[in-house]
């Protein structure tokens, strides 16, 4: 394991739901990030926070709404999603120590959200 | 603009044999490079990573990926193939500036037959 637990692991959700997905790592790290993986697609990064602030929003429609309370957990509330946001939602983590992202630090990832909506 | 590639879909090799699984990148600067394994219902697992150094990294579980500035390549390699390899593989690259994201490509599913 990586020290990052996601869950859940599997979620079905209609498209006028509000659920929430939640991710926690167990390294110590400063920076969280959520992540989308479709299928045959690259991933997509999604939200980048530092030190609980967010410092990265890639273009990520309003009916996805992060949440970072501290360091070691990072949610992701959904609401109004469409079919098309079906996919794997991954949570990754790394060290942080300048404040910033840095290039060469190596992120950890959680074994995902596999979210369906119908 | 940043983009990394990985040309081959899907990679077959036979139980016992060397493999490699292709990855090139484009970036402004130098590059840092990167590679995950994905295993089933898994999240991605890091292997290795190239920063700055020897051209040739070790990683996990008996990986190792050759940097090669002037081909952009960074592909990974296995001496000898296990069927427990079978996965996913993800190579991802950095550029040198502050405002570069880590790109991921689309993946080289390697599939190592008994």
């Amino acid at each position: 394991e990586t020290g990052v637990t996601q869950t859940p692991r599997h979620l079905v959700m209609g498209m006028t739901n509000k659920k929430s997905l939640k991710c926690e790592q167990h390294l110590g790290h400063n920076a969280m990030y959520w992540y989308k993986q479709s299928a045959k697609k690259p991933l997509e990064l999604m939200f980048v926070y530092n030190f609980k602030e967010q410092t990265e929003n890639n273009s990520v429609p309003s009916r996805f709404s992060p949440e970072c309370p501290n360091s070691s957990h990072l949610f992701l509330h959904l609401h109004t999603l469409q079919p098309e946001d079906s996919a794997l939602y991954l949570c990754a983590s790394s060290q942080d120590r300048s404040g910033r992202w840095l290039r060469t630090d190596t992120q950890y990832f959680g074994p995902g959200t596999r979210l369906t909506v119908l | 603009a940043q983009s990394v590639a990985q040309p081959e879909d899907q990679v077959n090799v036979a139980e016992g044999n060397p493999l490699t699984v292709k990855c090139t990148y484009s970036v402004s600067g130098n590059p840092y490079l990167f590679w995950y394994v994905q295993y089933p219902n898994r999240g991605l697992q890091f292997l290795l990573k190239y920063i700055t150094g020897d051209n040739l990294v070790k990683g996990s579980y008996g990986f190792e990926a050759e940097f090669n500035k002037s081909q952009t390549s960074f592909h990974l390699k296995k001496p000898s193939a296990l069927v427990s390899d079978s996965a996913l593989y993800f190579c991802a690259v950095r550029g040198a500036r502050d405002t570069d994201k880590l790109i991921f490509g689309t993946g080289t599913r390697l599939q190592v037959f008994p």
